[in-house]
């Protein structure tokens, strides 16, 4: 079955303690990309990669690193988390189409989320 | 970062009524459209994604038309049912590839 996992689904944690969130994807999908959610924002990108060893900074980028080491992951991680941090997180990934100035996304598809609390 | 807006923020329908809702963006340097469809407590779904003026797709009970000369997209639903209770997303793309999501607009289905 074609899908995007995250891991954990839910995580309550401490100021200062280092985590990661996994996403993989099993459709071998060049574009994968983090957002996270808080309300009345809308879904905001915080990373994004556009194949392996490949990533760019979204919109919200500060207090996160990511990595693409493989294809199918995409790893997001929070060095020193913040209670700013607490937030639903979504991983996607999407195919790119080549187009005339590069390359643009198809569909994307959403991970099931992960709920942080930084406490 | 694109400036998208949707509105309205939020509506509410009678169950069998129709219903539609728009997403604004800026017109230059377009290269296509997405909108998404979010049910509470799941992940963002693809309905459609559009890149030419004057296109139109739909899905069942919901359409969508693109004007991307003018910079905006109307999300149609027709004979409105609960299950369509969600929010709809819509996010633009622009040429350099940037995608950036609007805040949605929250479709309440009421019996």
């Amino acid at each position: 079955e074609a899908q995007v996992t995250q891991n954990p689904r839910y995580l309550i944690t401490v100021t200062g303690k280092k985590l990661t969130v996994t996403c993989s994807q099993n459709m071998n999908h060049e574009y994968m990309s983090w957002y996270r959610q808080d309300p009345g924002l809308g879904l905001r990108q915080i990373y994004y990669s556009m194949n392996v060893e490949v990533t760019d900074k979204g919109d919200v980028p500060e207090g996160y690193k990511v990595s693409r080491k493989e294809k199918r992951n995409f790893p997001l991680i929070l060095e020193s988390p913040s209670p700013n941090q607490t937030s639903l997180y979504f991983c996607a990934s999407s195919s790119l189409r080549q187009v005339r100035e590069g390359s643009s996304y198809n569909e994307q598809f959403f991970g099931p989320g992960t709920r942080l609390t930084v406490l | 970062i694109l400036n998208v807006e949707q509105s309205p923020q939020s509506l509410h329908v009678q169950e069998g009524d129709s219903t539609n809702f728009t997403c604004s963006f800026p017109s230059s340097n377009f290269y296509a459209l997405h909108w998404y469809r979010w049910e509470t407590a799941k992940s963002p779904e693809a309905l459609f994604v559009m890149t030419l003026n004057g296109d139109e797709k739909k899905k069942g009970r919901i359409s969508a038309t693109l004007n991307t000369k003018e910079g905006y997209s109307y999300l149609y639903i027709k004979g409105s049912q609960p299950e369509d209770s969600a929010t709809y997303l819509c996010a633009p793309v622009n040429s350099w590839g940037k995608l950036q999501f609007g805040a949605g607009t929250q479709v309440v289905v009421t019996p």
